[in-house]
């Protein structure tokens, strides 16, 4: 156990859906990354946020967005599914903000039927 | 754009083999680099590469960076089946503010 805790697991739901990914990041990390991998692009990064505020933005869909609660929990919110967010989610976290101790959770695999 | 270019993507070798992957990069201003190991979900962190730390080794596992040829290595010496995953590149500009840019990772299946 990384310490980095994802839910759900699995997610399986429609086109047009909205889904709501849930990262509780290691206790004392105070930075959480959002990470899409899919077959065909790899690990893309989504989103960072620290300390409750966004802190840079990668390739995240304008359909996509994130937050940070002042526990650090973090939720990444996708709308309007296409079959092309099917793709594994990973939320990881970091104690400054950057590599330094950078932790993977286990992830969410979202399929879009 | 940062950049991140693995090779090969796929390796398939025997139990007791040597094997040598690769990561080419461009990155602005440059930070780190480092090495994931991926199995069947998260990727685990196996090494951090930097100005002032190019060469790194744990076990049978070692990394080197190149910062003239903008490169890397992972070595695995003496190689097991539980060796076979996804073997993750990335990179890190200054400033680490902008997550990590990863390489699409070289698959390496290892026969008994």
């Amino acid at each position: 156990d990384s310490g980095v805790t994802q839910t759900p697991k699995h997610l399986i739901t429609a086109t047009g859906q909205r889904v709501t990914l849930r990262c509780s990041p290691r206790s004392g990390d105070l930075s959480v990354y959002w990470y899409q991998q899919s077959l065909d692009q790899g690990l893309q990064f989504l989103i960072q946020y620290y300390n409750g505020e966004e802190r840079a933005k990668g390739n995240i869909l304008e359909r996509f967005s994130a937050q940070q609660f002042p526990d650090l929990h973090s939720e990444l919110n996708l709308s309007s599914l296409e079959l092309g967010d099917s793709a594994l989610y990973f939320c990881a976290s970091s104690v400054r903000g950057d590599s330094y101790g950078y932790t993977f959770g286990s992830g969410t695999r979202l399929t879009v039927v | 754009e940062d950049k991140v270019v693995q090779s090969p993507l796929s390796l398939v070798v025997h139990e007791g083999d040597t094997v040598t992957l690769n990561c080419s990069y461009e990155v602005t201003n440059f930070r780190s680099l480092l090495w994931y190991k991926q199995e069947k979900k998260a990727p685990t962190f196996l090494f951090m590469l930097t100005s002032s730390g190019i060469e790194k080794k744990s076990g049978r596992l070692s990394s080197i960076l190149d910062k003239k040829e903008l490169s890397s290595i992972l070595n695995i010496t003496a190689t097991q089946t539980g060796d076979s995953a996804i073997y993750l590149c990335a990179v890190e500009a200054r400033g680490g503010a902008d997550g990590l840019t990863f390489g699409k990772g070289t698959h390496l299946i290892i026969q008994p």
